[in-house]
């Protein structure tokens, strides 16, 4: 039973251009997402977060788009650099268990 | 240092041994997560700690798996009679009460059961 899905298991984008990563969820219960960055070797790093308040949260170069009625959730990297080659994680969250339930993770390639 | 930590960041070990693994949340962190990630897989839930609550196991996969916090610090996780199948990264991280979900990795420790 797959909460938190990615479907999406590499992503290749130049350099300068827009990355989109997507994430479905199924519980309605989720009340918080965020995603992460993880290198290979690291743990994994929080990048954004966004409360289900809200549809939009922006932080730099990353946004965070959240569509409840879809249960669907995006982070947008814009400009793609390099430097952000990395495995991508959502993550959703219910305030009453305090726990994350993670995706599947997407591989993202930019290329310079 | 400032983050978390797990030790070791690597571990070779026979199948039927039993292992240990650590992991120093920063402190001041109330809560404390072990995760496992599998070959190409997510990071699956294994057990949280979240002050001197019960801790939610309802991720360990099964009773050879376990974990203490002691002193609401340091955490270990002990899997007993180590099968093939636990081969994996088992990640630890740890938040503050309340910072709805912000949770802080460490690096992690590479198990590998021959």
């Amino acid at each position: 039973d797959q909460q938190v899905k990615q479907n999406s298991p590499s992503l290749s984008v130049q350099e300068g251009r827009i990355s989109i990563l997507n994430c479905d969820y199924t519980n309605s219960m989720f009340d918080y997402f965020l995603w992460y960055k993880k290198y290979p070797a690291e743990g994994p790093t929080f990048l954004i977060s966004i409360s289900s308040i809200k549809d939009k949260n922006e932080d730099g170069r990353f946004t965070v788009f959240l569509n409840k009625s879809a249960k669907h959730l995006s982070l947008h990297i814009v400009p793609s650099q390099p430097g952000d080659s990395a495995v991508y994680f959502c993550a959703a969250g219910s305030s009453n268990t305090g726990k994350l339930i993670f995706g599947q993770g997407t591989t993202l390639q930019v290329k310079p | 240092g400032a983050g978390v930590s797990q030790s070791p960041s690597n571990k070779v070990t026979e199948k039927g041994k039993d292992v240990e693994l650590r992991c120093d949340p920063i402190s001041g962190h109330t809560a404390l997560y072990w995760y496992r990630q599998s070959l190409g897989q997510g990071l699956e839930f294994l057990i949280y700690f979240q002050g001197n609550s019960a801790p939610d196991k309802s991720g360990l996969p099964s009773d050879r798996f376990s974990a203490e916090r002691t002193g609401g610090s340091v955490s270990t996780l002990t899997i007993q009679r180590t099968q093939q199948e636990d081969s994996a990264v088992y990640l630890c991280a740890s938040s503050l009460e309340g910072t709805f979900g912000i949770q802080y990795f460490g690096a992690g420790t590479r198990l590998s059961v021959l």
